[in-house]
Order: structure tokens, then sequence, then C-alpha cells
């Protein structure tokens, strides 16, 4: 049972817009610790999508926005491309866990 | 450019102990806290273990503590983790990784190609 709540899957049909989103708690995200989203491409190791609740690394589409608010997150991906079927993951810090954790991962599929 | 090249890791018996490594490249190595993060097969990732810059302050993850030590020889641009006592649930691909950011803000980056550890008798 991961900390941090993600659906299991997503998906939608190329071009299409589609959000994922990731619930903690008031010892994580409700307690402003940041939130930062993994891409991981099958057979692949993540990498980077978006640092610091909106921020993202140089190379990545501007397709991809992230966004938090209380004790979410949310990951948004607009015009949907067949590239973009991966496992999404996201991250943040639990205070009383002391630790960081991360949310169980969604599978996004491009119909 | 900037890489992590991980060696190690296969098959190992319960009770047995691996030692996996991971050579830096492209980067001011000293610069950065390293962690190991694991991914057990069709799970998420789970944070193992991370080490300063100065290799003087280390911490591990509840799950692998009193049995992994992570390390790093900064003249070599190395990272280890060495695994003690190993177990089933320990089987997993592992991730070397960067620590980005401070505070209250850190996330992974950038990240070695995974080594899968399996134990199994």
């Amino acid at each position: 049972q991961s900390v941090l709540t993600q659906p299991p899957s997503v998906s939608g049909a190329p071009g299409q817009r589609v959000t994922i989103s990731c619930t903690g708690s008031s010892s994580n995200i409700g307690a402003g610790y940041d939130v930062h989203w993994y891409q991981q491409l099958p057979g692949t190791a993540p990498k980077v999508l978006i640092y610091t609740n909106f921020n993202r690394p140089s190379g990545v589409p501007d397709r991809f926005s992230g966004s938090k608010s209380g004790t979410s997150a949310s990951l948004a991906i607009t015009g949907l491309q067949a590239e973009d079927e991966a496992d999404y993951f996201c991250q943040s810090y639990d205070s009383s866990l002391n630790s960081w954790v991360f949310g169980g991962g969604t599978t996004l599929t491009v119909l | 450019q900037v890489q992590l090249v991980q060696s190690g890791g296969g098959l190992v018996k319960p009770g047995g102990s691996l030692r996996l490594t991971c050579a830096a490249s492209g980067f001011t190595f000293t610069n950065f806290y390293m962690t190991w993060i694991r991914q057990a097969p069709g799970k998420g990732l789970e944070w193992v273990s991370y080490v300063s810059g100065d290799n003087t302050y280390t911490r591990h993850a509840d799950s692998v503590k009193g049995r992994f030590t992570i390390s790093r020889d900064n003249a070599k641009n190395l990272v280890f983790l060495q695994m003690n006592s190993l177990r089933a649930e320990d089987t997993a691909v592992y991730y070397c990784t960067g620590l980005q950011g401070s505070g209250a803000s850190n996330w992974f980056d950038p990240w070695g190609q995974g080594t899968l550890v399996t134990v199994s008798s």
C-alpha cells in the first residue's frame, strides 16, 4: 500500500488530454512538501518528468504539466501520443515516515 | 554527458550477500548525494539508501537497516550498495540515482540503467 495514491490505469485516444492524480495526506503533500513526477517507458529506468510541482526539465515537451493543491497533485498530458504509453509515478516526502515516498504508479494506455 | 552505469546484481540464495556498483560521469560527483531506489517485479518504487557527497552521512530505509550499507569512493566516482542477509522480499531491480534539490523538495535524477537482484534458493 503506497503512501501516495494514484489510479492504477488511465487511457485516452491520440490527441486527447488525460490527467493522473496523486493523493497524499497532511504529513506529505499537505504539509507543503513538493511533488515530482517520473515517466517509466517499458523496460527502462524512470526519468524525471516534472520537478517541484510544475517545473519541466529541458527536453520534456510542454504537453506535460503538473499542479498541486492541498493534499493532492496532478499530472496533465495534452495532445496524447503513442510514445506517451508508460508508467507514471509521483513522489514527495513524508514527515511522519521521515522518508521519501512514491505513488503506486499509473499505467497510461494510448488507445 | 551525465551518466550512471551500474554493475553487479544477479541471483543469490537467501541469507547471501551481493554488492552493487554505480559509476558516475559527466557531473561534479562530490556535489551530490547519491541514492539507491528499488522496484520489485511489477511493483512501485521504494527508496532504499542515501549517502552524502562527502561520504560522512548515510541513511537506510527501515526495510534494509542493519543489512544494507551504502558508501562511495569519490576518487573514482563510484557508489556502492553492500547487501547482506538477503531475503526473498529484496528481489527487485535496483537503481542508482542522484539526489537533486534541497530542504522540502528533493527529487531523483539522474538514474542508472537498473540491475536485477534475485534472491531465491
